[in-house]
């Protein structure tokens, strides 16, 4: 375990809808990065937060935004949805600063028909 | 071109053996290399980083790091079937840049 979590564990939508997702970072992280996971692939790096502001972004389109709280958890928005946003949803948190190890929640799976 | 590149396996190792897995990357610039293992259905797991040139041994796991033929690789010393899952390599680039990528993953099987 560690003690990353997010919410929700599954999500089915329509293609079209929006999805918020959301991240809370082990205790004395202040930074969330959060990844796409597609089936037999390597998580894709969408963005990184690191004390509310964003700090380095992935090829991903404007439709994928977030926000970082100041207790450090995290959303991640996805407006538009697409077919192929279907996918597991990990975020991760780490320190800050100079330290890059990052730990994974257990992510959230999202369905889009 | 792939920033980061895995062969995808499935690699198979008797128990007991070593088992060697190997990444590359494409940006020269990078500055920290990082191997998480994956089960099926669950997320990924930091086994360990290594940021200089050489080997890191941590337990029964050896990081290896040449950064001038860019490459990066992960030895399981005395292989054991619960090491049996995908293993990922990911990369940042430079410092300059908050951005993580990561390959597609090795499959590893150890075979009892």
């Amino acid at each position: 375990e560690t003690g990353v979590t997010q919410s929700p564990t599954h999500l089915i939508k329509t293609r079209g809808q929006q999805v918020t997702l959301r991240c809370s970072s082990q205790s004395g992280h202040n930074t969330v990065s959060w990844y796409q996971q597609a089936l037999g692939q390597g998580p894709q790096f969408i963005f990184q937060y690191y004390r509310e502001e964003e700090n380095g972004r992935g090829n991903f389109p404007p439709r994928f935004s977030g926000l970082q709280f100041p207790n450090y958890s995290s959303e991640l928005n996805v407006n538009a949805l697409e077919l192929d946003d279907s996918a597991l949803y990990l975020c991760a948190s780490s320190l800050g600063g100079n330290s890059d190890e990052q730990y994974f929640g257990p992510g959230t799976r999202l369905t889009v028909t | 071109q792939k920033e980061v590149e895995q062969n995808s396996g499935p690699l198979s190792v008797p128990e007991g053996a070593i088992a060697s897995l190997n990444c590359t990357y494409s940006d020269r610039g990078s500055q920290s290399f990082f191997w998480y293992r994956q089960y099926s259905g669950k997320s990924p797991e930091l086994i360990m980083f290594i940021y200089s040139n050489g080997d890191k041994e941590d337990g029964r796991f050896t990081a290896q790091l040449n950064k001038a033929s860019q490459y990066v690789s992960l030895l399981i010393r005395d292989s054991q079937p619960s090491d049996s899952a995908t293993y990922l390599c990911a990369v940042k680039l430079s410092n300059n840049f908050n951005k993580f990528y990561f390959g597609s993953g090795t499959k590893l099987n150890v075979k009892p």
